[in-house]
């Protein structure tokens, strides 16, 4: 079985402009989560979707902002790039039995 | 609110040899999850062991074992026979229980630097 896939690996972009990242959950699996990891504040929660639906929710601005498919592909979106949402994005696809599994990340660096 | 702590930074073990990570959590909740995650250089992170809440059997996973104190809040986790392949971060990150389908959200401690050395 194919593991979770993020797209793209790595991105360069500019303060003020927007970032869309994309993750394809392992087949079968229809909860995908999103992580920020920075090296001061750690692995962070941004949100969870489930049949299409937000259903967690960390403590992010509203700049950032996610959707998922009906074939359970996700997007976030982050929208008036600052300098300090430079970080590895992590995507985790989960089914029922409470086991998250990771992609390799997208290292957005913000100049 | 749920917290994670781990309280050693780095570590360092001879290969062969066993190691002992620690990780304390808080938490009100009642049903939850317990894992230990692996972050090689790669930064790729992979799940090495769960432990359900409700199970007093601590959870192996070959080389890897976990002792689980409930009341202490306390999951550490024990690496034996160390391999040169175990060097990463670890993070031990806490789940309480979803409902409606929800999965819930891990919440991590601050990671283990393992090194293993030959």
């Amino acid at each position: 079985k194919a593991g979770v896939t993020q797209t793209p690996r790595y991105l360069i972009k500019t303060r003020g402009q927007q970032v869309t990242l994309s993750c394809s959950p392992i087949s079968g699996h229809r909860s995908v989560s999103w992580y920020q990891q920075t090296p001061g504040q750690g692995l962070q929660f941004l949100f969870e979707y489930f049949s299409e639906t937000q259903r967690n929710k960390g403590n992010f601005p509203g700049r950032f902002s996610g959707r998922q498919f009906s074939n359970s592909r996700s997007e976030m979106n982050v929208s008036t790039l600052e300098l300090g949402d430079s970080a590895l994005y992590l995507c985790a696809s989960s089914n029922v039995v409470y086991e998250q599994y990771f992609g390799p990340g997208t290292r957005l660096t913000v100049t | 609110a749920q917290t994670v702590t781990q309280s050693q930074p780095e570590m360092s073990v001879q290969e062969a040899e066993t190691v002992t990570l620690s990780c304390t959590y808080d938490t009100s909740e009642s049903n939850y999850y317990l894992f230990w995650y692996k972050q090689p250089p790669s930064r790729q992170m992979i799940l090495v062991i769960r432990q359900e809440a409700y199970k007093q059997q601590n959870a192996t996973e070959n080389r890897f074992s976990v002792n689980f104190q409930k009341a202490a809040k306390s999951f550490s986790l024990k690496i034996s026979d160390s391999q040169l392949g175990d060097t990463a971060m670890y993070f031990c990150a806490f789940m309480k229980h979803g409902y409606g389908g929800s999965q819930g959200n891990l919440i991590f401690g601050k990671g283990t630097k393992l090194s293993v050395k030959p």
